[in-house]
């Protein structure tokens, strides 16, 4: 089975930190993808990357910035974390492109606390 | 733009029962539909897809949908549910020619005894 897997499954942070959420596949899937969630609101794109290196601004980018430099990992920074961050962050991944594209395989999620 | 929208954010229902959870979207391309489950304290997983040929799609644990293209609709639907349906359940839509998901706001199941 796919495996993705999610550095942390609670993080408490002071407003202005820097913030670094880690994300880690073991199928060596191209596609990799960062979420948050929030109630109401379903799953919102923030990042996502096809390739090591690559990246692309999903539909909340702001206040968010993504690296991807090995291809098993993709990591979500939050250059100084403000109180509306405070969220359900999940990290998935996906193999390819065409009808495999859509299978997104998730972590378990980080749900992240910016006091 | 594409949007997603799940027009019940609650759904009690008990055991046995049939459930029906809708989903509409709106997009004038064509498109892929999903559902995803999320149990409690877990990540999402895929319960069905619609990609093309039968409008009625099957999917895990006895869940099936429908694809309306003249209603823009793909509710989901399961005949008896058991306890341990309860989860939240994600309708999701991607353009045939697009590069990412857009889910919708998501619906929680209770299903009581």
């Amino acid at each position: 089975d796919v495996k993705v897997t999610q550095s942390s499954r609670y993080l408490v942070k002071r407003t202005g930190e820097k913030v670094f959420l880690e994300c880690v596949q073991d199928m060596d899937h191209e596609n990799m993808f960062w979420y948050r969630q929030d109630p109401g609101l379903g799953l919102r794109l923030i990042y996502f990357s096809y390739d090591v290196k690559m990246k692309e601004k999903g539909d909340i980018p702001e206040g968010y910035s993504v690296s991807r430099e090995k291809k098993e990992r993709f990591s979500l920074i939050l250059e100084s974390a403000s109180t509306n961050q405070t969220s359900m962050y999940l990290c998935a991944s996906s193999l390819g492109q065409g009808a495999n594209f859509e299978k997104l395989f998730f972590g378990s999620g980080t749900q992240l606390s910016v006091l | 733009a594409q949007s997603v929208t799940q027009l019940d954010s609650q759904v009690p229902v008990f055991e046995e029962a049939p459930v029906e959870l809708r989903c509409n979207y709106s997009s004038s391309v064509s498109v892929y539909l999903f559902w995803y489950v999320q149990y409690p304290n877990q990540g999402l997983q895929l319960l069905l897809k619609y990609l093309s040929g039968s409008t009625l799609v099957k999917g895990i644990n006895g869940f099936e949908a429908e694809f309306n293209k003249s209603q823009t609709s793909f509710h989901l639907r399961k005949p008896s549910v058991h306890i341990s349906d309860t989860a939240e359940y994600f309708c999701a839509v991607h353009k045939a020619a697009g590069n990412k998901l857009t889910f919708g706001g998501g619906t929680r199941v209770l299903v009581k005894p």
